[in-house]
């Protein structure tokens, strides 16, 4: 039973454009989600969160919007840049446990 | 600042052999998790400890274990090898918890292969 779900495995986007990665959680008790970035060969980055008290949060080209009454969360990357090439996964917790629940992730292909 | 290192990178064992991977945290940081990454399926979280104390843990079995050392270094074991513990083992470690800090810091992991 998969809590957190990133359905599209893989998105590509021509360079410049918008890329909008979603996720989709079950579980209502989640108040805290974050954006990490996978290089291959590499451990995931921090990319950016989101408290659920926020329905978005912004940094640098990149902003996260939360639907909490559609438990839906995307991830905006304006302008796309060839360096966003790789996988995106989202991560969700809950105030009564440390565990960060992890989706399967989104390949992000930025085309030149 | 050093960012979080794992030993060794690339592993190869067989079936029914046990294997020790380790982690070095980020300097200062108390908090570390373990995950085990295969294709398809995200990151599943192993474990995390937290001074030395194991706080919480995911739905694997007893053949994986772990264990904190009082200068934050940690090590997970994994006994009795099965082909389908083959995966990236992931390391990260943050100031705090590893759900609400500003985010965990990952290391490179170790790439396990079970023949």
């Amino acid at each position: 039973d998969q809590q957190v779900k990133q359905n599209s495995p893989s998105l590509s986007v021509q360079e410049g454009r918008i890329s909008i990665l979603n996720c989709d959680y079950t579980n209502s008790m989640f108040d805290y989600f974050l954006w990490y970035k996978k290089y291959p060969a590499e451990g995931p980055t921090f990319l950016i969160s989101i408290s659920s008290i926020k329905d978005k949060n912004e940094d640098g080209r990149f902003t996260v919007f939360l639907n909490k009454s559609a438990k839906h969360l995307s991830l905006h990357i304006v302008p796309s840049q060839p360096g966003d090439s790789a996988v995106y996964f989202c991560a969700a917790s809950d105030g009564s446990n440390y565990q960060l629940i992890w989706g399967a992730g989104t390949k992000l292909i930025i085309k030149p | 600042k050093a960012g979080v290192t794992q030993t060794p990178r690339y592993l190869i064992k067989t079936r029914g052999q046990q294997v020790t991977l380790s982690c070095s945290p980020i300097s200062g940081h108390r908090s570390v998790s373990w995950y085990q990454q295969t294709p398809g399926q995200g990151l599943q979280f192993l474990f995390e400890y937290f001074s030395e104390t194991q706080r919480n843990k995911g739905n694997f079995p007893g053949r994986f274990s772990g264990r904190q050392f009082s200068n934050s270094r940690s090590e997970m074991n994994v006994s009795t090898l099965e082909l389908g513990d083959s995966a990236l083992y992931l390391c990260a470690s943050s100031l705090q918890s590893s759900g609400r800090a500003g985010g965990q810091y990952f290391g490179p992991g170790t790439r396990l292969t079970v023949t």
